[in-house]
């Protein structure tokens, strides 16, 4: 069964630094998102994207942050200058295939981003 | 108010019971509803779908969303030990569009 997958699983990295979190959604789908949960709260919507280009974001996604669809497979979310705050698992998600008739979100695992 | 609101548990339930969740939300334009299934420091996994009012089953799960009370459910029957995860319930006002989550509802099946 297809699936979402994401890379790395836990990132580590110093306050200041710049991160890229890389995820391959399912490969028929149209929608990309990342979202992510901070310990113990509420998954949150970051970013979603479209036929490349941003479709919708929300008041955390500032300018530290970007999005980008590479090539035809691999969706990556980076972060410019980490702080500790941005410690949180981050989701991708896929959604949508052309022939869609209902529009389920689909997450892949995470990444663990740990900011020091 | 919250949009999406979920009482937090922990649900205790013995192996066998029914388990019942349910979110209400704030939000009228809501109208694609899903139930996930997360475990800890995992991603949610996606159990049921539903667009609008209305019931559907799938195996042990049943869910049932009444637009007009602002108010969906999630049933598991005949649960067993490796149901015990948190149950998120999330939803958009249109396709393709963001998903809004409620803050999950902690479950315990106890064989």
């Amino acid at each position: 069964e297809p699936e979402v997958t994401q890379t790395p699983s836990h990132q580590v990295t110093q306050m200041g630094q710049e991160v890229i979190l890389r995820c391959v959604p399912i490969s028929n789908h149209l929608y990309f998102y990342w979202y992510r949960q901070i310990l113990g709260q509420k998954v949150e919507f970051l970013v979603s994207f479209y036929n490349n280009e941003i479709s919708e974001k929300s008041e955390i996604f500032d300018d530290q942050f970007s999005v980008e669809r590479p090539d035809g497979s691999n969706f990556t979310l980076k972060i410019r200058s980490t702080k500790l705050e941005d410690s949180a698992m981050y989701f991708c998600a896929s959604s949508v295939t052309r022939q869609a008739t209902t529009y389920e979100q689909y997450f892949g695992p995470g990444t663990r981003l740990t900011v020091t | 108010q919250k949009e999406v609101e979920q009482d937090p548990g922990p649900l205790s339930v013995p192996e066998g019971a029914i388990v019942s969740l349910n979110c209400t939300y704030s939000n009228s334009a809501f109208q694609y509803f899903m139930w996930y299934r997360q475990y800890s420091r995992k991603g949610p996994e996606l159990l049921m779908y539903t667009y609008s009012s209305g019931n559907k089953e799938d195996g042990r799960f049943t869910a049932q969303v009444d637009k007009s009370s602002k108010y969906i459910s999630l049933f598991i029957r005949d649960s067993q030990p490796s149901d015990s995860a948190t149950y998120l319930c999330a939803m958009s006002e249109a396709a393709g569009n963001k998903l809004t989550f409620g803050g999950g509802t902690r479950v315990l099946v106890k064989p």
